[in-house]
């Protein structure tokens, strides 16, 4: 057990939908990173937080948003979803901004 | 661009048949190079962090080195339970301080009994 919680695990939406994936970092962690992992794909990075504050961004679609709030958990939200925004979802978080990051279990989306 | 590169894409071993992963990188300023460990459908497993050149980390049958241009991951005797995908992440220097952790596809082995 990481520590880094995500909730769901699973998720079924329709096309077109908005979902909101939420993650809990480790105690004392204030970095908080969300990737996304395609079947046939690597981890792509999506976007990082530290303390509240956005820090980097990777390929994340404009649909796409994330926050991270004062209790240091993070959302992000998925809207307009389309087939190919299925995907494993990870969340991972550090304690600063290069050191190891520890991941949760995912979230798998699965966009019908 | 920064980028992180794995070989081989997978890898078969008999059990007890000791090999090396690879991760080259090329970033603008390495800041930390980290391996982890993936089994299907859960989240990555931190296994370990180099941050410099020469630098060595072990545990159990798994052995990571740092040069300038790549690291390695050794594993000696493996058993079917080593069988998982091997990442290799690298944090990268963005503009204003920050970094990116940026990931390479991994190496997918198999250990076989």
């Amino acid at each position: 057990d990481s520590g880094v919680t995500q909730t769901p695990k699973h998720l079924i939406t329709a096309t077109g939908q908005r979902v909101t994936l939420r993650c809990s970092p480790r105690s004392g962690d204030l970095s908080v990173y969300w990737y996304q992992q395609s079947l046939d794909q690597g981890l792509q990075f999506l976007i990082q937080y530290y303390n509240g504050e956005e820090r980097a961004k990777g390929n994340i679609l404009e649909r796409f948003s994330a926050q991270q709030f004062p209790d240091l958990h993070s959302e992000l939200n998925l809207s307009s979803l389309e087939l190919g925004d299925s995907a494993l979802y990870f969340c991972a978080s550090s304690v600063g901004t290069i050191t190891e990051a520890f991941f949760g279990q995912g979230t798998r989306l699965t966009v019908v | 661009e920064d980028q992180v590169t794995q070989s081989p894409e997978a890898l078969r071993l008999q059990e007890g048949e000791s090999s090396s992963l690879n991760c080259s990188y090329t970033v603008s300023g390495l800041r930390g190079l980290f391996w982890y460990r993936q089994d299907p459908g859960k989240g990555p497993e931190f296994l370990f962090t180099l941050y410099s050149a020469g630098e060595e980390k072990e545990k159990e049958r798994l052995k990571a080195t740092l040069t300038k241009k790549e690291s390695f991951l050794h594993i000696t005797a493996p058993k079917p339970e080593d069988s998982a995908t091997y990442l290799c992440a690298v944090h990268t220097p963005l503009s204003g301080g920050y970094n990116k952790l940026i990931f390479g596809a991994g190496t997918r082995l198999a250990v076989h009994p």
